[in-house]
């Protein structure tokens, strides 16, 4: 059974740091495109970041882009992304997701439950 | 960046009646890679649909899509009380792998 569990989230002050971490299990996490997807109290999904299966390849939002870096350590079935000038508009539950099957970059099939970051003073 | 804009926003529908829900991008989407998710209050999205028409694992027959270049659109026949939900369509071709701003399908 496929697994996600995140972990890092907390609360952090304006222009803070903050590592989430993604840890995987019940697949070979190696051949899986992997995405963070975050939510906003209230608000709708966006797209944060992707990173494919040996992570020489990644993908950012515009809007963290920058200030955010994805990055996978295959040996330890885990997915983390660093977060660094974090804003209160960064406030957000954040999801990993795995991709379904087949090329490219997407869908995503397995989720995470979430963790919650709140940047604020 | 591909823009999704999803209609209706909100769409009050009865158990036993069919949903259509709307999704339409600004540009073409690339080899149709456009997804559908459904969201529970307080739960991770799930996803229903792939490659704009095919079912993910799991997912009843009562969920239908279809749908290419700029046009797409969920079915959903004959809405169980469980399908309350709030659905997102997502673009998965072009990064930024954007996503719609949801239809709400509550109860009438």
């Amino acid at each position: 059974e496929v697994q996600l569990v995140e972990s890092g989230g907390g609360l952090v002050q304006p222009g803070g740091s903050l590592r989430l971490s993604c840890t995987a299990s019940g697949f070979t996490f190696s051949g899986y495109v992997m995405t963070w997807v975050r939510q906003a109290p209230g608000k709708g999904l966006e797209w944060v970041s992707a990173i494919n299966g040996n992570g020489g390849s990644t993908y950012y939002a515009d809007s963290v882009k920058g200030r955010f870096t994805i990055s996978r350590d295959n040996s330890e079935n885990t997915l983390y992304l660093q977060m660094n000038s974090l804003r209160a508009e960064d406030t957000a539950v954040y999801y990993c997701a795995k991709k379904l099957v087949g090329s490219g970059w997407g869908p995503w099939g397995n989720w995470g439950q979430g963790t919650l970051v709140t940047v604020s003073s | 960046e591909i823009v999704l804009t999803q209609s209706p926003g909100t769409l009050s529908l009865s158990p036993g009646e069919g949903a259509t829900l709307s999704c339409r991008a600004s540009q073409s989407v690339s080899s149709s890679s456009l997804a559908w998710y459904q969201q529970k209050p307080g739960q991770a999205p799930r996803l229903l649909i792939y490659g704009a028409s095919s079912r993910a694992p799991g997912i009843p027959d009562r969920f239908s899509g279809s749908g290419s270049g700029t046009d797409f659109t969920l079915t959903i026949n004959r809405l169980e009380p469980e399908d309350f939900a709030v659905y997102y369509c997502q673009q998965y071709g072009t990064s930024p792998f954007t996503f719609g701003p949801g239809t709400k399908v509550d109860i009438k």
